[in-house]
């Protein structure tokens, strides 16, 4: 089986920088995903981390240690649009990959 | 262009009705999936298929049947409504295999049941 632990809530300040990070333990790996959902919307694709290391896109940043079993997001210069939960998610090694999420980081982004 | 759309968004009914959810998609994806996502914003994979064939079932309740008449097609039918069934109800679709890392939510069909 897959399991993902994440923090419920961070909140920070417009223009601060936050981490979100995310543990799993899971039978199979192929990589970790980033999904970002608005209050009342859909979750949509940040990023996607196969192999080690940092993957920059813009202001935000995924990094993956599949050693550890450990990833992160980073939010840089963070803005009042970022406030949103933000699930990591795992796709396993199953015939079809199925992609497991976290439950989800809400992040509260103040003036 | 809506990539993937379902319908309807809000749904209020009563326990005991039976109700439908439908979801389309246009991006060639050979793969969908249904997803629950409850009141704490667990998301909760449901069902998946590829090519129009089953190949994630996960412990759902029998009175979930899910329906794909072609692979652009999705749809869920919920028999016997339970209170504990209200949720907001997410289709996505992908790219089959390890393409498939990306997926594409619905906006969601938010079911109450009363």
């Amino acid at each position: 089986g897959q399991s993902l632990e994440q923090p419920s809530e961070v909140t920070a300040v417009e223009g601060a920088i936050v981490q979100i990070n995310c543990t799993y333990q899971t039978s199979g790996f192929y990589g970790l995903s980033w999904y970002q959902q608005h209050d009342g919307g859909a979750p949509t694709f940040l990023s996607y981390n196969a192999l080690d290391g940092l993957e920059e896109t813009g202001r935000f940043s995924s990094f993956l240690s599949r050693s550890d079993s450990y990833g992160y997001l980073l939010l840089q210069e963070l803005q009042m649009k970022d406030s949103a939960s933000y699930f990591c998610a795992v796709r396993g090694t199953d015939s079809w990959g199925k992609l497991q999420f976290g439950a989800g980081t809400q992040v509260v982004v103040t003036p | 262009d809506t990539a993937v759309s379902q319908t309807p968004k809000y749904l209020v009914t009563q326990m005991g009705n039976d109700k439908s959810i439908k979801c389309e998609q246009n991006l060639g994806h050979d793969t969908m999936y249904w997803y629950k996502q409850d009141s704490k914003k667990f998301l909760k994979i449901m069902f998946s298929y590829n090519n129009k064939e089953l190949i994630i079932n996960e412990t759902v309740p029998n009175r979930f049947s899910p329906k794909s008449p072609d692979k652009a097609h999705l749809n869920l039918h919920i028999n016997s409504l339970e209170l504990g069934d209200s949720a907001v109800y997410f289709c996505a679709s992908s790219q089959q295999g390890q393409g498939g890392n990306t997926i594409y939510f619905g906006e969601g069909s938010w079911l109450t049941v009363v």
